[in-house]
């Protein structure tokens, strides 16, 4: 079946704008997770919807990111004001539960995100 | 809050030779992940290892975890060109999965 999804899957943006990013998970998936990859880094942790329940948004590193998801469907991912620090590829995943000792994530393909 | 760190970062191996990437963490892990993630690509699964004295084989990469140690390991053996990548290794601290910084595989003829 199809994998997770991401678009667009190269941003270039100017510095001060503000940008969306989205990802379609794998149908049935109930659990998402957003990931930020610096450069030459591992992934690290942004957020996470499962379900209905309030997200986890412990990983967010300013206020000025923020993700919303439409019931167990699409997430978008926005970033106002764009810093050149938030230059990144932005990974989703997806998994059938929220419990990672139990259902492994499958990851889409990422958005290369680039402020200039 | 569990921490997982990676070494060697960078490894660059000739062809046919054998070697092994060490993940170490922090805390307890239900799960170790490896992943591979090829130049401009995203992660791929590669092995999922439960308990303590895991192991999992796939052509030339084996996995291992030793849960008393808070250790797992990626062995390479007999390394051909197709195995370049960076792998890393992730556990899972609550829900989210925490990755170590990568290894940057390099296989050279």
């Amino acid at each position: 079946g199809a994998g997770v999804s991401q678009s667009p899957s190269n941003k270039v943006t100017e510095k001060g704008k503000d940008v969306e990013l989205r990802c379609d998970p794998i149908s049935g998936h109930t659990a998402l997770y957003w990931y930020r990859q610096r450069l030459g880094q591992g992934l690290e942790f942004l957020i996470y919807f499962q379900g209905n329940s309030a997200p986890d948004k412990s990983g967010l590193p300013s206020d000025r990111f923020s993700a919303e998801r439409t019931g167990e469907s699409v997430s978008t991912l926005t970033i106002q004001r764009t810093q050149q620090e938030d230059s990144a590829v932005y990974l989703c995943a997806s998994s059938l539960a929220g419990d990672s000792a139990t259902y492994e994530q499958y990851f889409g393909p990422g958005t290369r995100l680039t402020v200039t | 809050e569990l921490k997982v760190e990676q070494n060697p970062l960078f490894l660059s191996m000739q062809e046919g030779k054998n070697y092994t990437i060490y993940c170490n963490y922090s805390t307890t892990s239900d799960r170790l992940y490896w992943y591979r993630q090829d130049p401009g690509k995203s992660l791929e699964s590669l092995f999922v290892l439960l308990s303590n004295g895991a192991v999992k084989q796939e052509g030339r990469l084996m996995a291992s975890l030793d849960t008393k140690a808070r250790l797992s390991t990626l062995h390479i053996t007999a390394a051909v060109h197709d195995l370049s990548a960076t792998y890393f290794c992730a556990g899972t601290g609550n829900t989210p999965l925490v990755f170590g910084k990568g290894t940057r595989l390099s296989v050279i003829a």
